[in-house]
């Protein structure tokens, strides 16, 4: 089975500061994806990245910057955290048939 | 902006009974239907995948799709406790996925 991980699984930040979270998959995918995931709201689309040096905006993209510098790497960045960022953020990778979640990074804004 | 609407919010049936799900996009352009799965605290699973009209079944799980409609349904026969979770339907346009809230299901034993 595809194997996506996260770093870290969870994180604390303050209001302000610069968040990176990190994002691992050894499965070869060309595509690659950040999620918000927020009660009421569903998964929600932050970025995506086609291949290595991509990156496209999904539907929730203001505050946050992606960064793919390889194939297995994709990370979303938060220059300016703010409390709005508070969520459960899940990294996927995957193909048109199917999408492979990571375990997810529970990132706490104060 | 697609949207992707699911009902009902949540769901409660007994243990051996049957759960239906529903999901309606906004966009004619949708290529596929996809059903996950989520237990809490976990992360999304696929269960089922659906691009044409009809029906598909795979085990205790049943998905339709009307493409004129763009409605698709999810339906667990059988449940069992362990199929509590949230149901989240999404629609894909190329590699792009939109998901709905979801449907929170709970079996009662």
């Amino acid at each position: 089975e595809a194997a996506v991980t996260q770093s870290p699984r969870n994180k604390v930040a303050v209001t302000g500061g610069k968040v990176t979270l990190s994002c691992n998959q050894t499965n070869n995918h060309n595509n690659m994806y950040w999620y918000r995931q927020d009660t009421g709201h569903g998964l929600r689309l932050i970025h995506y990245s086609y291949g290595a040096g991509s990156t496209e905006k999904g539907d929730i993209p203001d505050g946050y910057k992606a960064s793919r510098p390889s194939q297995e790497n994709f990370s979303l960045i938060l220059e300016l955290a703010t409390p709005s960022q508070t969520s459960v953020y899940f990294c996927a990778s995957g193909e048109v048939v199917e999408q492979f979640f990571g375990p997810g990074t529970r990132l706490t804004v104060l | 902006q697609q949207k992707v609407q699911q009902s009902p919010e949540s769901l409660i049936v007994p243990e051996g009974g049957m759960a239906s799900l529903n999901c309606t996009s906004s966009d004619r352009n949708v290529d596929y239907f996809w059903w996950y799965r989520q237990h809490s605290g976990k992360s999304p699973k696929m269960l089922m995948s659906i691009f044409s009209n009809g029906e598909k079944e795979e085990g205790r799980f049943t998905v339709h799709l009307n493409k004129a409609s763009l409605h698709t349904s999810l339906h667990i026969r059988d449940s069992q406790p362990s199929d509590s979770a949230l149901y989240l339907c999404a629609a894909s346009m190329g590699y792009k996925l939109t998901f709905g809230t979801g449907t929170s299901l709970l079996v009662d034993p």
